[in-house]
């Protein structure tokens, strides 16, 4: 069964720093992997998502992730962060095998941004 | 402006009340899902929907009821069999199969 591992329940970054939020995933087939993003007390939007192709996915907002399959991961990354980063991450993969498309989440990553 | 809309944002119920939450979209979007999130564990499925008249259970199905009687509408209910039902409940939907799911602003349910 597919699950995905998000490392770090918290992360702290200065603005301006790089962000990096880790994120590794179980699957029995070829995954299609998401990262949502949460702010507070609202629903999650789409950050990027990969289905097949290049493995550096681009996606808003300055973010990017990079699928790498030796090493089951899709960390999401930004060069230099700002206080409007500080939010709640999420990363997700496509579970097939029921014959839906069901979405596993990790149990996030809450990133705060300081000055 | 095309999107899902869930009602209402915040909802208080006494222990051993149904409650039903609202979640409507005009994507045209013939999937819909539920999902249930509680801190530091993500989200869980509750029920999902891919076509009118069908739902499956996910997950986490019991306590709770669904239906689909229109394209637009997937409303969920929280029976009083659901032992722990404090929780922030988000509405999804897309095309279907591998398509994107896109995510309604949530409701966040407290039974006293």
């Amino acid at each position: 069964a597919q699950s995905v591992t998000q490392l770090g329940s918290h992360v702290s970054v200065s603005e301006g720093a790089l962000v990096l939020l880790r994120c590794n995933y179980s699957s029995s087939v070829p995954p299609y992997l998401f990262w949502y993003v949460q702010y507070p007390n609202q629903g999650l939007q789409l950050l990027l998502k990969y289905t097949t192709g290049a493995t550096l996915v681009k996606g808003i907002n300055g973010f990017e992730a990079e699928f790498k399959k030796s090493e089951t991961s899709f960390h999401l990354t930004k060069p230099s962060a700002h206080m409007s980063d500080a939010a709640e991450y999420f990363c997700a993969v496509s579970d097939l095998s029921g014959g839906y498309n069901k979405l596993i989440f990790g149990a996030g990553t809450r990133l705060a941004v300081h000055p | 402006d095309g999107g899902i809309t869930q009602s209402p944002k915040y909802l208080f119920r006494k222990e051993g009340q149904n409650v039903t939450l609202s979640c409507e979209q005009n994507l045209n979007h013939d999937a819909m899902y539920w999902y249930r999130q509680d801190p530091g564990q993500g989200l869980r499925l509750i029920y999902y929907s891919q076509i009118v008249n069908d739902f499956q259970k996910g997950d986490i199905a019991e306590g709770y009821s669904v239906s689909r009687e229109k394209k637009e509408s997937f409303p969920l209910t929280v029976t009083s069999a659901q032992k722990n039902p404090t929780a922030f409940y988000l509405c999804a939907s897309n095309r279907g199969g591998t398509d994107t799911q896109y995510f309604g602003p949530g409701t966040r349910l407290t039974v006293l």
